[in-house]
Parts: C-alpha cells; structure tokens; sequence
C-alpha cells in the first residue's frame, strides 16, 4: 500500500518563503506531484518529480530525493492568494493512478 | 474548451436512494478518475478508468458503480445511498502524469 504524510498546517506572512515537506512510503513509485485546493474549488496540478532534484515553476519549487522517500514544495514570495491547501500525491506504477496525501493547509497573513 | 465537467453541483439524496453522477471531458484524455474528499481525508480514490471499455476499483470502491459510456463520458453510481457517502465527489482525467479535475459535486445523503 501507500501512505504519505505531510503537515496539516502551516502558517506564514507575506513576501516570506515556506516549505512544505511530504514523506511516503509505496510499492511502485514513478514520481511524486503536488496540487493546489483553494477552499470551495478544485484541485488543480502544480508539479511533478519523476527525478531527484529541484523542478522551478516561477515562485513555486518542487524536490524530490527518492532515496529518502521525501519532497517538498517550496513557496517564494508569499501572495495572500497562495492560502489553500496543498497536496503531495505518488504517481503509482504505470502513471495509472494517484495515491493523495490527507493534505496542508497554508494561511497566509499580511 | 470546457475541461472536465460535473452534473449536478449539489445533491441531497435520502437514505436508500439511487443517483449517478456525471463527468465528460473534452481534452481526448484516455483516463479518467472519480475521487471523493472528505474534511482531513484527503483525496481518495474510487474507480479510474484507463482507457475506453476497462475500469478498475480504487481504494474506497465500497457501495459505488461506475460506467465508462465512451472516452468522453465516466460516470458514477450510487445504488443505494448511505449517510457514509455524504462527501464531495469530483471526477479526473489525465495525459500522463497531469490530472485536471472537474468542479465536484457536493452530495448529502440524510
């Protein structure tokens, strides 16, 4: 089986840097991605680590080190309308399915 | 282009009840997901469907029936609903690695 843990919380001010770590355990690993949930909305895609290292997507950065069984999501210069919550997810074998973490919640404050 | 889209957005169902729910997608995905989300939980899977004619159980298949009408449209069935089913649903499809969700649709079964 698969689980994932990640915070469930996590609280920063604007213009600062937070990091948003994710641990997994699975059989079948193909990388692992994030998303992004604003309240009410759907989740929408924000990365994918097939590799070890660092993916950059403008203020948004993803790493995944596979001999840890770790990544994290890295949120630069905090804007109000990054409070959401975000989600680690393992690519299962065969890119077939996801497997969800239960989830962190981001509370941006001025 | 629409994406994914879901019918209904709200559904109050009484206990025993049947419904499906509706998802089409327009982007000539072969996959596609049902989810559901409840507070703490994270995303869970319920049935995917890799491909036109085939579909699979997820993690939580338990009380739920889906059809895969065409490549466009997957759909989910609720036979006979319980309050445990009371969640908000969303449906998936994905090139590779990337999943785009549908709105969800928000269902309480009394």
């Amino acid at each position: 089986g698969q689980s994932l843990e990640q915070p469930s919380e996590v609280t920063a001010v604007e213009g600062a840097i937070v990091q948003i770590n994710c641990t997994y355990q699975t059989s079948g690993f193909y990388g692992l991605s994030w998303y992004q949930q604003h309240d009410g909305g759907a989740p929408t895609f924000l990365s994918y680590n097939a590799l070890d290292g660092l993916e950059e997507t403008g203020r948004f950065s993803s790493f995944l080190s596979r001999s840890d069984s770790y990544g994290y999501l890295l949120l630069q210069e905090l804007q109000m309308k990054d409070s959401a919550s975000y989600f680690c997810a393992v690519m299962n074998s065969g890119y077939s399915t996801l497997t969800f973490g239960k989830g962190t919640m981001l509370l941006v404050s001025p | 282009n629409a994406g994914v889209t879901q019918t209904p957005k709200f559904q109050v169902l009484k206990t025993g009840q049947s419904m499906t729910l509706q998802c089409a997608q327009d982007m000539n995905h072969n996959s596609m997901y049902w989810y559901r989300q409840d507070p703490g939980m994270g995303l869970r899977l319920i049935y995917y469907s890799a491909s036109e004619g085939t579909t699979d159980k997820g993690e939580v298949p338990n009380g739920y029936n889906v059809s895969r009408l065409n490549k466009r449209e997957f759909s989910l069935r609720l036979e006979s609903a319980a309050p445990s089913q009371t969640s908000v649903y969303f449906c998936a499809s994905s090139r590779i690695y990337e999943q785009y969700f549908g709105p969800g649709t928000r269902l309480t079964v009394t």
